[in-house]
């Protein structure tokens, strides 16, 4: 059973409109989370992340909101721009102190 | 130069064959990870180290088998390779704690067992 869900495969968005990727999680006690970034032929690299005591965390043009009710977390990246075309995945950990369980990926496609 | 690096990028090889997957970091992070991607699973954790000579299973470990004698070196071997073993295998390190702490990750080595 996955407990961490990306329910969009892939994504297209036009450049300079925002991205919304979203992930679901199903473990109650995960209380920190992760977003990386994934270009063809690269490993995965950090983007932001954000813990439980907040809803909301920011850094440039990427942003991710933590809603703990719903079990859900979204990424907005505003403006959308061409090199943001890349694979995302959503992470959670419980305390921090337990191995990333990593969601399927979503392909992000921005268009020009 | 720093980083994490993993060799060989590509490997094939056949069934029953043994295989190990180089990985080394020069960070001295205490943690290191082995994830593998597949299509339509995402990143899965194989095995990771807290420290030298502490390791500790991750969600898809059968088949696998680690060592971690120096902080900076954590291999993979497949004992005996299988066509399911097929996959983009990525490497990973950090500082504590585990769950919280960015991971750097290598470039990835593609495994094709025929």
């Amino acid at each position: 059973d996955q407990q961490v869900k990306q329910n969009s495969p892939s994504l297209s968005v036009q450049e300079g409109r925002i991205s919304i990727l979203n992930c679901d999680y199903t473990n109650s006690m995960f209380d920190y989370f992760l977003w990386y970034k994934k270009y063809p032929a690269e490993g995965p690299t950090f983007l932001i992340s954000i813990s439980s005591i907040k809803d909301k965390n920011e850094d440039g043009r990427f942003t991710v909101f933590l809603n703990k009710s719903a079990k859900h977390l979204s990424l907005h990246i505003v403006p959308s721009q061409p090199g943001d075309s890349a694979v995302y995945f959503c992470a959670a950990s419980v305390g921090g102190n337990t191995p990333l369980v990593f969601g399927k990926g979503t392909r992000l496609s921005v268009i020009a | 130069d720093a980083g994490i690096t993993q060799s060989p990028r590509y490997k094939i090889t056949e069934t029953g064959r043994q295989v190990t997957l180089m990985c080394h970091q020069t960070w001295s992070h205490s943690y290191m990870f082995w994830y593998r991607q597949d299509l339509g699973h995402g990143l899965r954790l194989i095995y990771y180290s807290a420290a030298a000579d502490i390791t500790d299973k991750g969600e898809v470990p059968d088949g696998y088998v680690v060592s971690r004698s120096k902080t900076e070196n954590f291999p993979l071997t497949l004992e005996s390779a299988t066509r399911s073993q097929t996959s983009v295998y990525f490497c990973a390190s950090s500082g504590p704690p585990v769950g919280a702490s960015e991971q750097f990750f290598g470039p990835g080595t593609r495994l094709t067992v025929l």
